[in-house]
């Protein structure tokens, strides 16, 4: 059975650096093919893909955060890890990581974390 | 990006009701299109991939169709495990977009 569990922080001051960490069992993303995605959703608005890793360790970002935006894995921990820098207000949303097998749709998904940046 | 637009943005509708839900993207993909469900709380859930491809698991009522730009989600007699909001994700072109939502409410 896939699962993903994201953590980190509920809130965040503005300006700060977030980071999250997506655990996740029942795949190793070292399968040819396997990658992770962070997604997020603010309130009331549409999901936006971030960000993804795949099982060789190419990393890939939606250009207009892609200098605010770092991923990596740690393959013995069976995680992968998020950072953005220079938090803002308009960055509240939940974040969510899902796996993505040999296509690129999201097939298992966490439950999401809130994150609030406060000013 | 490909901007997707899904309609309605609101469903009211009945259980044993059909209905449809439309996602349109903005230029061709071909037919590289996923639908998921997501209740409050709960993870998102992968219902259809390559635009017509139930997911293991998936119901059968659930229905997908559509290639280009144009694409369908059917559920053809809802449950009351049905209610809840679905989005349309194009994954033709990086990167990866999504509707903005249909949150399906019960009459």
């Amino acid at each position: 059975q896939v699962t993903l569990k994201e953590s980190g922080p509920a809130v965040v001051k503005a300006t700060q650096t977030l980071t999250l960490t997506c655990t996740f069992s029942g795949f190793s993303i070292t399968t040819n093919g396997m990658r992770v995605s962070w997604i997020r959703q603010p309130p009331g608005k549409a999901l936006q893909w971030l960000a993804h890793i795949d099982w060789d360790d190419d990393k890939f970002y939606t250009t207009s955060l892609k200098t605010r935006l770092t991923i990596s894995k740690d393959t013995s921990k069976n995680q992968v890890v998020l950072t953005m820098t220079d938090m803002d207000p308009v960055d509240t949303a939940t974040y969510y990581c899902a796996r993505m097998g040999g296509y690129d749709y999201f097939d298992s998904w966490g439950q999401g974390i809130l994150v609030t940046v406060s000013s | 990006d490909i901007q997707m637009t899904q309609s309605p943005s609101t469903l009211s509708a009945s259980v044993g009701d059909r209905v449809t839900i439309t996602c349109r993207a903005s230029q061709n993909i071909a037919t590289w299109l996923a639908w998921y469900q997501h209740k409050p709380g709960e993870a998102p859930k992968l219902l259809v991939h390559k635009a017509s491809t139930l997911q293991r698991g998936v119901p059968s009522r659930f229905s997908g169709s559509g290639s280009g730009t144009e694409f369908t989600l059917t559920i053809s007699s809802l449950q009351p495990d049905d209610f809840a909001s679905y989005y349309c994700q194009q994954y033709n072109f990086s990167p990866y977009t999504f509707g903005q939502g249909t949150k399906l409410e019960i009459k």
